[in-house]
């Protein structure tokens, strides 16, 4: 069964840090770009960042360039998110997307439960 | 960026009627070297993750009902779902995954009537 677990989220003050993790199992991990979506309350989804395979490849939502990092650790079938700089409109559920594997990393094949991290003072 | 623009933005019908879900992209989706549309339809329940329903515009993922089927092509998509069930009542987002940054529409939310 293939599954993915996303932990870290919370309350944090505009200006602060948050490193969002996602563990991934039940399909080889190394196979497939993993991706990071986010949910406002109320609101529809929005893509935030992507990550190859072997970590050699990255993209990012203009709103987070620069601020937020996404990285991954094949070792420990891990994906994170690093998010700096954190602004009350990055409030939201974010989840973790495994790609589809052998077809595109960047169909949002399984989802993670999500984890809200709200900014606020 | 494409834009991702869904139509309409709610509907209702009634059990066992025809759904129909419209979605416009800003540009093709239609990558020409292998006649794929890089497109996909997501439904997303109250309080659950999105599920993944169509990719390629028209391919089901495995495990969903027959009664949903995706088509178009190029900048024109539509999401059907034959005879809807209770338990279709949701959210639907369709998403290009042509280019960077990949792109959702906003969602169009399904009741019954």
């Amino acid at each position: 069964e293939v599954q993915v677990v996303e932990s870290g989220g919370g309350l944090v003050q505009p200006g602060g840090s948050l490193r969002l993790s996602c563990a991934a199992s039940g399909l080889t991990f190394t196979g497939d770009w993993m991706n990071w979506v986010r949910q406002p309350p109320g609101k529809g989804l929005e893509w935030v960042a992507s990550i190859k395979q072997d970590g050699s490849e990255k993209h990012y939502v203009d709103s987070v360039k620069g601020r937020f990092t996404i990285s991954r650790d094949n070792a420990e079938n891990s994906v994170y998110l690093q998010m700096n700089s954190l602004r009350v409109e990055d409030t939201a559920v974010y989840y973790c997307a495994r790609g589809k594997s052998h077809i595109n990393g960047w169909i949002h094949a399984y989802w993670g439960q999500g984890t809200l991290v709200t900014v606020s003072s | 960026d494409i834009v991702m623009t869904q139509s309409p933005d709610s509907l209702a019908v009634s059990l066992g009627e025809r759904a129909t879900i419209n979605c416009k992209s800003s540009q093709s989706v239609l990558y020409s070297s292998n006649n794929m549309n890089f497109l996909a339809w997501y439904q997303q329940k109250p309080g659950q993750p999105p599920k993944l329903l169509i990719y390629w515009a028209s391919t089901r993922e495995s495990g969903v009902p027959d009664r949903f089927t995706g088509s178009g092509s190029g900048r024109d998509f539509t999401l059907t779902i034959s005879s809807l069930q209770a338990e279709d009542v949701a959210v639907y987002y369709c998403q290009q995954y042509y280019s960077s940054p990949i792109t959702f529409g906003q969602g169009t939310r399904l009741d019954i009537k």
